[in-house]
């Protein structure tokens, strides 16, 4: 299996802020993607995080809300831009294409963010 | 379009009971994936099982089992003698051949009394 890190674990920020959340792989990957777990809901995919080109977003999610870099094959950044308590969620990173596990998506532990 | 149908919402079972969690799953490919997840309170997504559209043979680990029905596009898993420790919300999810975006259900919330 691999392993993800993802920091913050949880932060609690005030309206109108931006948080970058960073995640990384320890092996290198094929893919990476970031999700949004709001309270007591699924998950619900934000982009898929290219290597070296622009981020795939889902419909309902946008570049200028949620900016997502992918400089190398371990390491991937979601922010979340001009919070509102909307955006209030758990925000996990996963990745796909693992060495050995090709078909697995791990997950990291996910940052709780919280806005005021 | 593929879509997964977790219906129980929230299940309570006693220590040592066993408790099965159902997943009902809809897609039009031939070729797909189905996985588990477990997701204790802490929050991580903890991968349990991975099963593939052409491998029907059900699976046995320890106390946990998973039954995959093509006929009735169902992929149950059932937890034998029950633990605390097992108390999570459980994700069945789906990703179809060529399509690397995965699926989820609603997840069931399960909570096993001591």
């Amino acid at each position: 299996s691999a392993v993800i890190s993802q920091k913050p674990s949880r932060d609690i920020c005030q309206r109108g802020t931006s948080l970058t959340i960073q995640c990384q792989v320890d092996s290198q990957v094929t893919m990476m993607f970031w999700y949004r777990q709001q309270p007591g809901q699924s998950l619900t995919l934000i982009a898929t995080a290219n290597q070296g080109s622009e981020a795939t977003y889902e419909s309902g999610f946008v570049i200028d809300k949620f900016p997502i870099s992918r400089p190398n094959l371990t390491f991937s950044t979601l922010t979340v831009s001009n919070m509102s308590p909307e955006d209030s969620s758990i925000y996990l990173c996963s990745a796909l294409g693992l060495a050995g596990s090709p078909d697995i998506q791990y997950f990291g532990a996910g940052t709780r963010l919280s806005v005021l | 379009a593929q879509k997964v149908t977790q219906a129980q919402t929230e299940i309570s079972v006693v220590e040592k009971e066993d408790v099965t969690l159902d997943c009902v799953y809809e897609t039009r490919d031939t070729t797909y994936y189905l996985f588990w997840y477990k997701q204790p309170p802490s929050g991580e997504l903890v991968f349990l099982i991975r099963r593939n559209s052409f491998d029907e043979q059900n699976e046995i680990s320890g106390r946990y089992s998973w039954n995959f029905q093509k006929s009735t596009s169902s992929f149950n898993f059932t937890i034998t003698a029950s633990q605390v420790v097992d108390s999570a919300v459980y994700f069945c999810a789906l990703r179809t051949g060529g399509y690397q975006k995965v699926t989820f259900g609603t997840g069931t919330k399960l909570q096993v009394i001591p």
